[in-house]
């Protein structure tokens, strides 16, 4: 177990809708990142907070959009959704330069 | 700004041969460097870190020497098995500790 929890861990919707993904991240860990992982891409920076303000933006779509809470978990919002944004979407936190990412388990996103 | 390339797969080997996994890197700064490994259905886990110049990661026989003057940080394993088929992604840490990870390599180890 890593400590990041991340839900739901499935999620099956229809073109068109939004979904909210959220992120526990370690306790103590002030950074936060999402990613997103499909077949054809591989592993995609999305977007990073760190202490709830963003630090730095990937490959991440116009319809999509994160924020971190005063409490330090984080939420990925994904609208008007395409059969192509079915991916895993994985979380992960760190703290400090040298410190690793910690990951969590995933939502497997399906868009159908 | 900062990027990993690592080598494509997917790379098959049988049990017991040598593994090697290219992985190099731009970044600005002393950037930490990782490797991690994602199992089929699994989220991912760190294999491997080294925070400095010439320092070396290890870990369940896997082993990664930062080398700053070539900007690389390939993974080694001296005999692989079955147990280590999965996926591995070098990753670094830079500026603003963003993670930027390489596209991953697929290894399939056969008996």
């Amino acid at each position: 177990d890593s400590g990041v929890t991340q839900t739901p861990k499935h999620l099956i919707t229809a073109t068109g809708q939004r979904v909210t993904l959220r992120c526990s991240p370690r306790s103590g860990d002030l950074s936060v990142y999402w990613y997103q992982q499909s077949l054809d891409q591989g592993l995609q920076f999305l977007i990073q907070y760190y202490n709830g303000e963003e630090r730095a933006k990937g490959n991440i779509l116009e319809r999509f959009s994160a924020q971190q809470f005063p409490d330090l978990h984080s939420e990925l919002n994904l609208s008007s959704l395409e059969l192509g944004d079915s991916a895993l979407y994985f979380c992960a936190s760190s703290v400090g330069r040298e410190g690793e990412a910690f990951f969590g388990q995933g939502t497997r996103l399906t868009v159908v | 700004g900062d990027s990993v390339t690592q080598m494509e797969g997917p790379v098959t080997l049988s049990e017991e041969a040598c593994l090697t996994i290219n992985c190099t890197y731009t970044a600005t700064g002393y950037p930490s460097l990782f490797w991690y490994v994602q199992y089929p259905g699994e989220g991912l886990q760190l294999l491997l870190k080294a925070t400095k110049a010439d320092d070396k990661g290890s870990n369940k026989g896997f082993e990664a020497t930062y080398r700053k003057e070539t900007t690389s940080f390939h993974l080694e394993k001296g005999s692989v098995q079955v147990s280590d088929s999965a996926v591995y992604f070098c990753a670094l840490k830079g500026g603003y500790q963003k993670v930027t990870f390489g596209t991953g390599t697929k290894l399939q180890v056969i008996p």
